[in-house]
């Protein structure tokens, strides 16, 4: 596609289940991000991807949240015993190279409501 | 810890009127980046700015970066409407593009 994508639009689940938000970059991509943002806030900076490897993990809460790009294009992020807390917009972004300056393109992010 | 602060968190003026946005930090940025979210969207990049006291213009929108490259400004001249929405301002330290977020700017422009 010509833009990020990110899949579901809106996520409702129940406290303590697990959720997979996914999101597809734009083709040729090779740095995938993700950020979570709340109400009113910026977004918070979670993971980085070069390629498939994680390069800095650095922003996941903790170790219920998981993300994944096994094959350097699609990236999942996992988040286990879901809580009421974890609600916000998840956003992932890529960019060409992942390099200084280079722009990076936003999707328009999966709304998460924890019940 | 770096951290951007973006004034004023809020901000409704009359179309035709002029706004400064301000994002201030005490640490130095090899970049800055601003950028425009309405509601239900992601970001949008508006400008990037790399130099100490570089100056870019976008139609209405005047970007500066400051000497020191720690601060940064967003003035919009004549607003009008479809200006509205959030406008965010985030620093690239270098590492892995590992952006620190301002906690944005919501503008309102009234017709």
């Amino acid at each position: 596609g010509a833009g990020v994508s990110q899949t579901p639009s809106n996520k409702v689940t129940e406290k303590g289940k697990y959720v997979e938000l996914r999101c597809d970059p734009i083709s040729g991509h090779t740095a995938l991000y993700w950020y979570r943002q709340s109400l009113g806030q910026g977004p918070e900076f979670l993971i980085y991807f070069q390629g498939t490897g994680a390069a800095d993990d650095s922003g996941l809460p903790n170790d219920r949240f998981f993300a994944v790009r096994p094959e350097g294009s699609v990236s999942t992020l996992k988040i286990q015993r879901t809580e009421r807390g974890d609600s916000a917009v998840y956003l992932c972004a890529s960019s060409l190279t992942g390099g200084l300056n280079t722009e990076a393109f936003f999707g328009q992010g999966t709304r998460l409501t924890v019940v | 810890t770096q951290l951007l602060e973006q004034s004023p968190q809020f901000l409704s003026i009359q179309e035709g009127e002029n706004l400064t946005v301000y994002c201030n930090s005490s640490s130095v940025f090899s970049s800055l980046q601003w950028y425009r979210q309405e509601p239900g969207e992601g970001p949008v990049l508006l400008v990037t700015v790399v130099t100490g006291g570089e100056v870019k213009k976008l139609k209405r929108l005047t970007f500066q970066f400051g000497d020191a490259r720690k601060d940064s400004s967003l003035h919009i001249t004549a607003a009008q409407p479809g200006d509205t929405g959030l406008y965010l301002c985030a620093g690239d330290s270098g590492n892995n593009r590992k952006l620190i977020w301002g906690l944005g700017t919501s503008l309102a422009v009234n017709p």
